[in-house]
């Protein structure tokens, strides 16, 4: 089966970095990937890792060791715009299904 | 335009009535998916169609039934809609890749 877990909610300031880890367990995993959701919204695509290592798009990057069945999402110089719930997913097969977790509240406090 | 589109975005019934949600997009994309939200959890599969002829259940399937009438349309029926299905429902496609694109949401309500 597929479970992946994550902090419920992290709090932190303007400028800081915040770290989301992901654990997860889960037959036939191809990749892990994160979404945004403002309140309201729907979910955004931010991005993936289907090897191993480090992704970086701007001030958000993805980390992931399938060794270790962990994933983070590392938010850098955070803004008041940030605060969103972030979820990661697992892929399974590749391309065809994607499992949630619960999802990470992160408040952003000036 | 929005690529993903859901009508209707807010939705208030009563138990047993028969709701049809719809879900269109203009991505050209094979892959459509419906998930449920509820309050501070994450999003669950319900339905899944690789094409107009696939139809796959996900980890949610009971008391919904869906249609692929064409490549641009996906929809989501409650046949007898009950109290614990009110939820954030959001439709989704794919191209096969590793990325899903998500219409808006409608926001069911269940009496």
């Amino acid at each position: 089966g597929q479970s992946l877990e994550q902090p419920s909610e992290v709090t932190a300031v303007e400028g800081a970095i915040v770290q989301i880890n992901c654990t997860y367990q889960t037959s036939g995993f191809y990749g892990l990937s994160w979404y945004q959701q403002h309140d309201g919204g729907a979910p955004t695509f931010l991005s993936y890792n289907g090897l191993d290592g480090l992704e970086e798009t701007g001030r958000f990057s993805s980390f992931l060791s399938r060794s270790d069945s962990y994933g983070y999402l590392l938010l850098q110089e955070l803004q008041m715009k940030d605060s969103a719930s972030y979820f990661c997913a697992s892929e399974f097969p590749a391309g065809n299904k994607l499992t949630f977790g619960g999802g990470t509240r992160v408040l952003v406090k000036p | 335009d929005a690529d993903v589109t859901q009508t209707p975005r807010n939705r208030i019934t009563k138990t047993g009535k028969r709701i049809m949600l719809e879900c269109s997009q203009t991505k050209g994309h094979d892959r459509m998916y419906w998930y449920r939200q509820d309050p501070g959890l994450g999003l669950r599969l319900i339905y899944y169609s690789f094409d107009v002829k696939d139809i796959n259940k996900g980890e949610i399937s009971d008391g919904y039934s869906v249609s692929r009438q064409a490549q641009a349309k996906f929809s989501l029926s409650l046949e007898s809609a009950i109290p614990n299905q009110t939820a954030l429902y959001f439709c989704a496609t794919g191209d096969g890749r590793d990325t899903q694109y998500f219409g808006p949401g409608t926001r069911l309500t269940v009496l």
